[in-house]
């Protein structure tokens, strides 16, 4: 059973950096997947952050890509994020996410329980 | 960018109604369309895949369909236990997997 765990401090302050973890355990960051990061503000919808493959590609939603960076560690079959200079508008849960192909489509089948993080002085 | 309207935003059901939630793309994006469900405190499920696909373990009263620029998704006898935010996610702009506004089923 595939399962991912975020973590990472829970409470930031405007202009500091927003940095999470997702483990994943029961399935190989090695394997020809893409992983992803999603997010959510509180009583809103959900937002692509970005993906990144095992060999260290990635891409980014242009709306955060000058702030954002998702490293791979595959000896420890895990990723994260790094968001630099948050605002209270990045207060969210973050959400990762395993994707997949199928049928010639992308989905996100396993995902994490999520964790908010909230950006206040 | 591909941006998706998903329609309405909430509606209030009773168990055993029938309900369709639909997603308008701006532009074509063939079967390229997911659907989730999410509950309350919890991560978001995938339910339906490339439009119509049902994911493993996802009951048959859920059904999806469409191509194009517009889909539904379908609950054929609402039960207690589907009370949920849904959204409608394009994977047509891949790696850009922008999501619809969401619905949310509430009970009438």
């Amino acid at each position: 059973q595939v399962q991912l765990q975020e973590s990472g401090p829970r409470l930031l302050k405007p202009s500091g950096t927003l940095s999470l973890t997702c483990a994943v355990s029961g399935d190989s960051i090695s394997n020809n997947q893409w992983w992803s990061w999603v997010r959510q503000a509180p009583g809103r919808g959900l937002e692509w952050i970005g993906e990144i493959h095992h060999s260290g590609g990635t891409n980014y939603n242009p709306s955060l890509e000058s702030r954002v960076t998702i490293n791979v560690d595959k000896s420890k079959n895990h990723f994260s994020l790094n968001l630099s200079s948050v605002t209270s508008a990045d207060t969210a849960v973050y959400y990762c996410a395993r994707n997949a192909r199928v049928t010639g489509t992308t989905v996100h089948d396993y995902w994490g329980q999520g964790t908010l993080v909230t950006v206040s002085s | 960018d591909v941006q998706i309207t998903q329609s309405p935003p909430s509606l209030s059901v009773s168990v055993g109604d029938r309900v369709t939630i639909t997603c308008r793309a701006s532009q074509r994006i063939s079967t390229y369309l997911n659907w989730y469900q999410q509950k309350p405190g919890k991560a978001p499920k995938l339910l339906i895949y490339a439009a119509s696909s049902l994911q493993s373990g996802v009951p048959s009263r859920f059904s999806g369909s469409g191509s194009g620029t517009d889909f539904t998704l379908n609950i054929s006898s609402l039960q207690p236990e589907d009370f949920a935010t849904y959204y409608c996610q394009q994977s047509y702009t891949t790696p850009m997997y922008s999501f619809g506004q969401g619905t949310k089923l509430e009970i009438k």
